[in-house]
């Protein structure tokens, strides 16, 4: 079983909060991955971490940030919720080399009203 | 940019039909690897393929990375109930990006 946790699994919060998705894991992975999902649809890359104080942008246009303090956590913050924010959030992380599996969180299901 | 497009998106299949996905990349690949995500669940790593024209089987799963290392497919020979789910694709390229592909959704029908 992979060491990957996220907090919470699911959350139902009101137009204009803020939020933080935590992401830990605790197998020394570098990289580090957040995904944005609907059920069963594509995997869009919003953020990623190849170490700590390194973060850059993924494919997806988000209005969320990310930080890497620390190597195991891979926090992820949206300043001001919006209903077209509803999804499905995943962190995944792997080890540094070419040759290795990602391996994911159980996922925070989030819904906007 | 890079791109791993998966085709088909959904597919429908009796119980005991056979399924095939396929996975496209724009550049030459270092590998591939496939992820199965059962409803409700997240991805979860199957198998990699590194070399050219590599096979693998996983008892009624078939995977190839083509000749070129820029296309792949995952075969599944009589499929269960227990093979739904979607199966993605990722792949690293030569300049050490990883990607995951679009997704291929399968629906087992008893």
């Amino acid at each position: 079983e992979a060491d990957i946790y996220q907090t919470p699994r699911y959350l139902v919060i009101g137009t204009g909060k803020k939020i933080t998705l935590e992401c830990s894991q605790t197998m020394g992975h570098d990289k580090m991955y957040w995904y944005q999902q609907d059920p069963g649809m594509e995997l869009h890359l919003i953020h990623y971490s190849y170490g700590v104080n390194s973060t850059e942008k993924g494919d997806l246009s988000s209005e969320s940030t990310v930080s890497r303090i620390r190597t195991e956590h891979f926090p992820l913050t949206l300043e001001s919720a919006r209903p077209s924010h509803t999804s499905q959030y995943l962190c995944a992380s792997r080890q540094t080399g070419r040759n290795t599996e990602a391996f994911f969180g159980q996922g925070t299901r989030l819904t906007v009203v | 940019g890079q791109q791993v497009m998966q085709i088909p998106q959904y597919q429908h299949v009796q119980e005991g039909e056979d399924f095939t996905t396929y996975c496209n990349s724009s550049t030459t690949l270092s590998n591939i690897q496939w992820y199965k995500q059962r409803p409700g669940g997240h991805p979860v790593f199957l198998i990699q393929l590194v070399k050219s024209g590599e096979v693998k089987k996983q008892k009624r799963l078939t995977f190839q990375f083509g000749e070129a290392k820029k296309n792949s497919s995952l075969h599944i020979t009589a499929t269960q109930t227990t093979d739904v789910g979607t199966y993605f694709c990722a792949g690293t390229n030569t300049g050490n990006q990883f990607y995951f592909g679009t997704g291929t959704s399968l629906t087992v029908i008893p």
